[in-house]
């Protein structure tokens, strides 16, 4: 079974600070993609970033990157300079050849960042 | 570009009734996912349409339906609805033969209340 797993169901960083949400999966398949995906209060999930499983290069988006760990089956999210607009739940997700567009996510982490 | 909509955004509903919930793709999407979030829950998939037709289905009872129309427009129809059904019901549009390397867009949900 594919699963996803965020250890951290809460997590709080100061305004500019820097903060890492921690992700693990479970996946015996070989081609996959991970996402960070966002969810302010608003409800509407939001996209931060992406990262293809083939690919050794960590991918990074602005104040946003995250490190990859392929044979630790581990995908960690860092983001740098913390924003008040950056308090939400973070999801990650992943999605495999075989699921057709399923994404599959954690339970999330929330995050408080705080002035 | 409107991006995904969904209508309603809340409802309240009396166990044993059913729903109909409402989800227009972003412009130029013809895959449409659903999705529940359970509080305090990573969303959960419930079944994915493509050319009008359900083509992936996640671990829910036949009492959740869908339909999508030419227009790639979906609904969710869910009958004899328990407590257990309130969550946050999602739905995201993205690209069928770019599943693997899309960005599925959210809208920003329907929150079903069942008393």
């Amino acid at each position: 079974a594919q699963t996803v797993t965020q250890s951290q169901p809460e997590m709080s960083v100061q305004e500019a600070e820097t903060v890492t949400l921690s992700c693990t999966y479970d996946t015996s398949e070989s081609n996959y993609y991970l996402f960070w995906y966002k969810q302010p209060p608003s409800r509407q999930m939001i996209l931060v970033i992406r990262q293809e499983a083939y690919k050794q290069q960590n991918a990074t988006e602005n104040r946003f990157s995250v490190n990859f760990q392929k044979a630790a089956k581990s995908f960690s999210l860092k983001i740098s300079d913390s924003q008040l607009g950056d308090t939400a739940m973070y999801f990650c997700a992943f999605i495999y050849g075989g699921s057709q567009g399923n994404l599959i996510f954690g339970k999330g982490t929330k995050l408080s960042v705080k002035p | 570009d409107a991006g995904v909509t969904q209508s309603p955004t809340h409802l309240i509903k009396t166990r044993g009734q059913q729903v109909t919930l409402r989800c227009s793709p972003k412009s130029g999407h013809d895959t449409v996912s659903w999705y529940q979030q359970a509080l305090g829950q990573g969303p959960q998939f419930i079944f994915q349409y493509y050319e009008e037709e359900e083509r992936q289905r996640g671990n829910f009872p036949d009492r959740f339906s869908g339909h999508q129309f030419p227009n790639y427009s979906s609904e969710l129809n869910v009958n004899a609805l328990l407590l257990g059904d309130s969550a946050l019901y999602l739905c995201a549009s993205s690209f069928p033969k770019r599943m693997m390397n899309t960005e599925a867009f959210f809208g920003q949900g329907t929150r079903l209340t069942v008393v």
